[in-house]
C-alpha cells in the first residue's frame, strides 16, 4: 500500500545486535501498530501507538520497545536480537473509526536473528 | 489463551465451488469481526467485517455469518476462484482507544482450476 513503507523488507542480524524496523506512513492515521507474524500463531501485536509518544504494550512486548516522535513514524527496536525474535514484522496504522475498515498494513520485514 | 481461533490450518477447495472458512473466539466482549486475506509477501488486506449485533454482512461473492450464542463466524466464498487462494484471517476487537485487533492463526484456502 503505497500509504505505509516498512524498511528495511530485510534483514540478517546476529544475535544480541541491536535491530530497528522503521514504519512510515503518509496518511497522517493517529494509530499505528506492530504486529509479528509466526507459523501457528497468526499475528499477534507487539506495542501500538495512539499519538506522538503515545504507547503501549502489546501481547508480546518482551524485548521489544517502541517510539513515535512523529505522526508518520514508528520505530520497532529489539534491543538486542534473540533467535525468538526471527519472524515477519508488520506495521498497520488505523483511524478512530476502524472497527468496519480495520487496519491498513505494510508489506512487511522479514528478519532473521542468526 | 487465543482468545480467536481457527481450527483448520488448510482448505482446499475446486473453482465454482464454495468456500468455506471458519473462526470461533472466547472473549464475548469482541464487538467487531473481520476477516483479511494475505499473498505470500505482501501484507494482509481487509476484505469484509460485521458488527456484533447483525448475524450476516455480504459484499459481492463475500459473506460472513455471524452466530453470537456459538462464539462463531464463518466467511463464505461463492463461487471461488484462482485468485482467491491465499491465507485468510480472522480478527476481532474489543471496544476501546486503540482498537487492537485479535487476530487468528489462520487458514491457507488453495482454489484449485
Amino acid at each position: 500500500d503505497a500509504g505505509i513503507t516498512q524498511s528495511p523488507r530485510h534483514k540478517v542480524t546476529e544475535t544480541g545486535t541491536p535491530v530497528t524496523l522503521r514504519c512510515h506512513q503518509t496518511e497522517n492515521h493517529r494509530y499505528m501498530y506492530w504486529y509479528r507474524q509466526d507459523p501457528g500463531h497468526g499475528l499477534r501485536l507487539i506495542h501500538y501507538s495512539y499519538g506522538v509518544k503515545d504507547t503501549d504494550k502489546g501481547e508480546v512486548s518482551d524485548g521489544y520497545s517502541v517510539s513515535r516522535s512523529k505522526t508518520e513514524d514508528f520505530l520497532l527496536t529489539l534491543e538486542s536480537a534473540t533467535s525468538s525474535q526471527t519472524s515477519v514484522y508488520f506495521c498497520a496504522i488505523s483511524e478512530r473509526d476502524s472497527r468496519l475498515h480495520g487496519y491498513t498494513f505494510g508489506s512487511g520485514t522479514r528478519l532473521t536473528v542468526v | 489463551d487465543q482468545q480467536v481461533k481457527q481450527n483448520s490450518p488448510s482448505l482446499s477447495v475446486q473453482e465454482g465451488r464454495i468456500s468455506i472458512l471458519n473462526c470461533d473466539y472466547t472473549n464475548s466482549m469482541f464487538d467487531y469481526f473481520l476477516w483479511y486475506k494475505k499473498y505470500p509477501a505482501e501484507g494482509p488486506t481487509f476484505l469484509i467485517s460485521i458488527s456484533s449485533i447483525k448475524d450476516k454482512n455480504e459484499d459481492g461473492r463475500f459473506t460472513v455469518f455471524l452466530n453470537k450464542s456459538a462464539k462463531h463466524l464463518s466467511l463464505h466464498i461463492v463461487p471461488s476462484q484462482p485468485g482467491d487462494s491465499a491465507v485468510y484471517f480472522c480478527a476481532a476487537s474489543v471496544a476501546g482507544s486503540a482498537r487492537q485487533l485479535t487476530f487468528g492463526s489462520g487458514t491457507q484456502l488453495t482454489v484449485l482450476p
